[in-house]
């Protein structure tokens, strides 16, 4: 079946802009997390949604916000971007995000900030 | 979540098993222990998760200590494709925790 799909896979912002991520998850799987990864500060969790709710947030700034459909899929928004902000963006998808279920990743989104 | 420990990096002769050892010595009784890796700009790949027994897959075999302190993925042939940060991870069991801690990892290094 089909696996994690994230888009775009690379993308090129201007400091002050917003850029949104999209992420898709394998079939029948509802729990959607996000992940920010670093040179510097390594893979982050930033929040998990579960039947187009937020169930667990990290500890980033509100610039930082997500959604999920119905269709499970899910977007994460980056507003007012900032240089720091340039990092591979990650998804991953479960089945119900319940501890006992594997977590799969996406390629992830690559995002620099200039 | 409980905390681990791992070596940073490790090599290991193609061929040859692999064993990753991590330890997370604050573990609770209900927390699982998870193994993930990630190939250089990839997302990272789930590989094998066990609670008290040890476990194994067709990619690889988890040890868990009796005390569960600690634990060892074992990769019985590596190959070149294995190189790898592979992270060690403890998660607990609440519903709706679908967060994973990550750590740093211990960089794997397949030597031809």
């Amino acid at each position: 079946k089909a696996g994690v799909t994230q888009t775009p896979r690379y993308l090129i912002k201007t400091r002050g802009q917003q850029v949104t991520l999209s992420c898709s998850p394998i079939s029948g799987h509802r729990s959607v997390s996000w992940y920010q990864q670093t040179p510097g500060q390594g893979l982050q969790f930033l929040f998990e949604y579960f039947s187009e709710t937020q169930r667990n947030k990290g500890n980033f700034p509100g610039r930082f916000s997500g959604r999920q459909f119905s269709n499970s899929r899910s977007e994460m928004n980056v507003s007012t971007l900032e240089l720091g902000d340039s990092a591979l963006y990650l998804c991953a998808s479960s089945l119900e995000g319940r501890v006992g279920t594997e977590a799969f990743f996406g390629q992830g989104t690559r995002l620099t900030v200039v | 979540d409980a905390k681990t420990t791992q070596p940073p990096s490790m090599d290991c002769a193609e061929g040859r098993a692999a064993n990753l050892p991590c330890n997370h010595s604050t573990i609770s009784g209900n927390e699982y222990v998870y193994w993930y890796r990630q190939i250089h700009s990839q997302g990272p790949q789930y590989i094998i998760h066990g609670l008290k027994n040890n476990e194994t897959n067709e990619m690889a075999s988890l040890i868990i200590t009796e005390d569960r302190k600690s634990s060892t993925l074992i990769l019985p042939h590596a190959t070149l494709r294995d190189t790898a940060v592979y992270y060690c991870i403890v998660r607990s069991p609440n519903f709706g925790n679908e967060k994973l801690t990550f750590g740093t990892g211990t960089r794997l290094t397949i030597i031809p």
